[in-house]
């Protein structure tokens, strides 16, 4: 697609749920990034995808979240066992390997009750 | 200490004002930075790098000084339409292009 697609828009879910969030990326991006930004926070850095492969996990604030990239292209974002300090936005980036010009989705505001 | 750091702001300035952003970041290594915008419950969008011989785009200027670790931003003859929150943003000395961004500052430009 032309832009960074990302699904649901809008996620409200109950305390002790999983869910699921979804990136579409630019195409021929082969870079993913995956921040979430908490209400009046900056952006927080969650996981980088070369590919299909994660070589910086480094963000994912606990073993509740995990991240898949398939074909290169599509990425889900897994939380389990949601908690209510997991409300934020989850926001999803692209960009071509080498090149620092992210682009960034319109992101899932994720509320956790 | 924070890796990037902004005053929160907010900056109120009348329309035709002069403007300016302070950020500074902790790793001395760092490479690359940029400023961001993002308008309310919006996404983050790329408004310019920063280079080191400071860099212009027409009404904005940016400015890198590697001795002090800080970066800055100025607005000149500020529209309405630049209200938003400014993001500083480095990239580590890392390679997978990984970018930390700042908290923000908050610009509100008044009629």
């Amino acid at each position: 697609g032309a832009g960074v697609s990302q699904s649901p828009s809008n996620k409200v879910t109950e305390k002790g749920k999983d869910v699921e969030l979804r990136c579409d990326p630019i195409s021929g991006h082969t870079a993913l990034y995956w921040y979430r930004q908490s209400l009046g926070q900056g952006l927080e850095f969650l996981i980088y995808f070369q590919g299909n492969s994660a070589p910086d996990k480094s963000g994912l604030p606990s073993d509740r979240f995990s991240a898949e990239r398939t074909g290169g292209s599509v990425s889900t974002l897994t939380i389990q066992r949601t908690q209510q300090e997991d409300s934020a936005v989850y926001l999803c980036a692209s960009s071509l390997e080498g090149t620092f010009g992210y682009t960034f989705g319109s992101g899932t505001r994720l509320t956790v009750v | 200490r924070k890796e990037v750091e902004q005053d929160p702001g907010p900056f109120n300035v009348p329309e035709g004002a002069t403007v300016a952003f302070n950020c500074t970041y902790s790793n001395s290594a760092s490479q690359s930075f940029f400023w961001y915008r993002q308008d309310c419950r919006k996404e983050p969008k790329l408004l310019m790098s920063v280079y080191s011989s400071g860099n212009e785009d027409g009404r904005f200027t940016a400015q890198l000084n590697r001795a002090s670790q800080y970066i800055s931003l100025l607005i000149r003859d500020s529209k309405l339409s630049d209200s938003a929150t400014y993001l500083c943003v480095v990239k580590g000395s890392s390679n997978t292009g990984k970018l930390i961004f700042g908290q923000g500052t908050t610009l509100q430009v008044k009629p």
